[in-house]
């Protein structure tokens, strides 16, 4: 069966120090990959998806990056957090087949930055 | 919001009553979801419909589409205090780019 699976849950970070989220996903080739950021009580805005390893698209500019080494891993860091860095992370895939266009969610990553 | 808006952005209703939720959007789209959110937590694909569908149904959950307005509207029949969670709609205007609304927060009380 897929799954995905997104660390850490809760990630409490000073200004300034690096940020590293991990995604994996399980029981399916070559997805499409997403990240999400939500603010507290709001909707989801795209981030950064990728179609294959080493392939990334940026939405917004920011101070975060994305990367995907493997096939099934993305991944998203940022060299030095902002205040405006927190909130809840959202990672998910595209799955294919009998599943076309729906995507499936990681339990999300909740950043708080002091 | 990068794409659609639901409405209203708050619900509260009685256990056992009808909630309906909008949703509009700006571009084209190859097809709309509806996913729900429990607090705190990931999202879960409710229903799908494309754009060349007028209406969908799903066990208590029935979608319109309205693509010459570029509208969408979610309805749940029955309610039941499980169904209390934020629910968004999503967009997919272009490959592989999907974007979502800022939601309505549905409060059903027992």
């Amino acid at each position: 069966s897929q799954t995905i699976h997104q660390w850490p849950a809760t990630l409490v970070q000073p200004v300034g120090s690096p940020l590293s989220l991990e995604c994996t996903v399980e029981g399916t080739s070559n997805p499409n990959l997403y990240w999400y950021r939500q603010a507290a009580g709001r909707g989801l805005q795209l981030l950064f998806y990728s179609v294959g390893i080493g392939q990334i698209s940026s939405e917004v500019p920011q101070n975060l990056s994305a990367s995907r080494p493997q096939d099934r891993q993305f991944i998203l860091s940022s060299k030095k957090l902002l205040l405006s860095d927190s909130g809840f992370y959202l990672c998910a895939y595209h799955g294919w087949g009998l599943m076309a266009g729906e995507l499936f969610f990681g339990e999300g990553s909740r950043l708080t930055v002091l | 919001s990068q794409q659609g808006e639901e409405d209203p952005q708050a619900l509260s209703i009685q256990e056992g009553e009808n909630a309906t939720m909008n949703c509009s959007y700006k571009t084209s789209i190859n097809n709309l979801q509806w996913y729900r959110q429990n607090s705190g937590r990931g999202l879960v694909h409710l229903i799908l419909i494309r754009s060349n569908e007028r209406e969908k149904h799903s066990g208590r959950l029935r979608v319109t589409l309205d693509t010459s307005k570029k509208s969408s509207s979610l309805l749940i029949t029955a309610s039941r205090a499980a169904d209390t969670a934020s629910y968004f709609c999503a967009t997919l205007p272009l490959l592989n780019k999907f974007y979502f609304g800022s939601g309505t927060k549905l409060n059903v009380k027992p």
